[in-house]
């Protein structure tokens, strides 16, 4: 199956700090790439739907300039969380779609964000 | 709106059966996905349902009735690595994940 990688999977960084995310489909070119948030015994909330070469579309209460995403190529796709504050901390999970198959989406292992 | 309901937590024994169910209202419909999560890490696929039926595969199957907004995940022969939170997520008409709150799945021995 698609292969999805996130780097870094856990990262503790200082109020204030800027922290990016790294989301990669590893072997199919991903036309769209999801971002999610998740904080402990929650669901899964999307922030935010990126395409290639498109500016990423936000979901409603999303700041977009605190959380910027950028998804340069079909590969790969970065969360910038700028000026991290405690409530930042949360499990950021991204998901790539191909454009072959609108139906599924592989998740990638998600990245543990701890703000101090 | 668009809504998605399933319980919070469940218990069963190793063993046995469980059955989780999730309801939906959403706008469009493009099927079903059942996912599974550990704690700590992120979902993995479990199954698809576009179509009303069953469809089987090993000890879990997935049910759908499009037509009553229902699904359920049926879990069988239970194992204690089978707990995990039960994700039931809808596909709308924009191709856009819904996601339900999760199952929180407990085996007991």
């Amino acid at each position: 199956g698609a292969v999805v990688s996130q780097h870094p999977s856990w990262v503790i960084c200082k109020s204030g700090t800027s922290v990016k995310i790294e989301c990669r489909s590893l072997d199919f070119q991903a036309t769209t790439m999801f971002w999610y948030r998740q904080f402990p015994k929650q669901s899964l909330m999307l922030m935010a739907t990126s395409n290639e070469g498109s500016k990423a579309t936000y979901e409603q209460g999303v700041e977009k300039d605190k959380f910027l995403i950028n998804h340069a190529s079909l590969t790969l796709s970065t969360l910038t969380v700028t000026s991290a504050h405690p409530e930042d901390s949360s499990f950021y999970i991204c998901s790539a779609r191909s454009g072959k198959d609108y139906n599924e989406q592989f998740f990638g292992p998600g990245t543990r964000l701890t703000v101090l | 709106g668009q809504n998605i309901d399933q319980p919070t937590e469940m218990t069963a024994t190793e063993g046995a059966i469980v059955q989780i169910n999730c309801t939906y209202q959403t706008s469009g419909f493009n099927g079903l996905f059942w996912y599974q999560q550990h704690a700590g890490e992120a979902p993995t696929f479990l199954s698809y349902n576009v179509l009303d039926g069953l469809e089987e595969k090993g000890r879990f199957s997935s049910f759908l009735s499009r037509s009553k907004g229902y699904s359920y995940l049926l879990l069988k022969e239970l194992q204690m690595k089978d707990s995990a939170s039960y994700l039931c997520a809808v596909l709308d008409s924009n191709y856009q994940l819904i996601w339900g709150a999760g199952t929180k799945l407990i085996i007991k021995p």
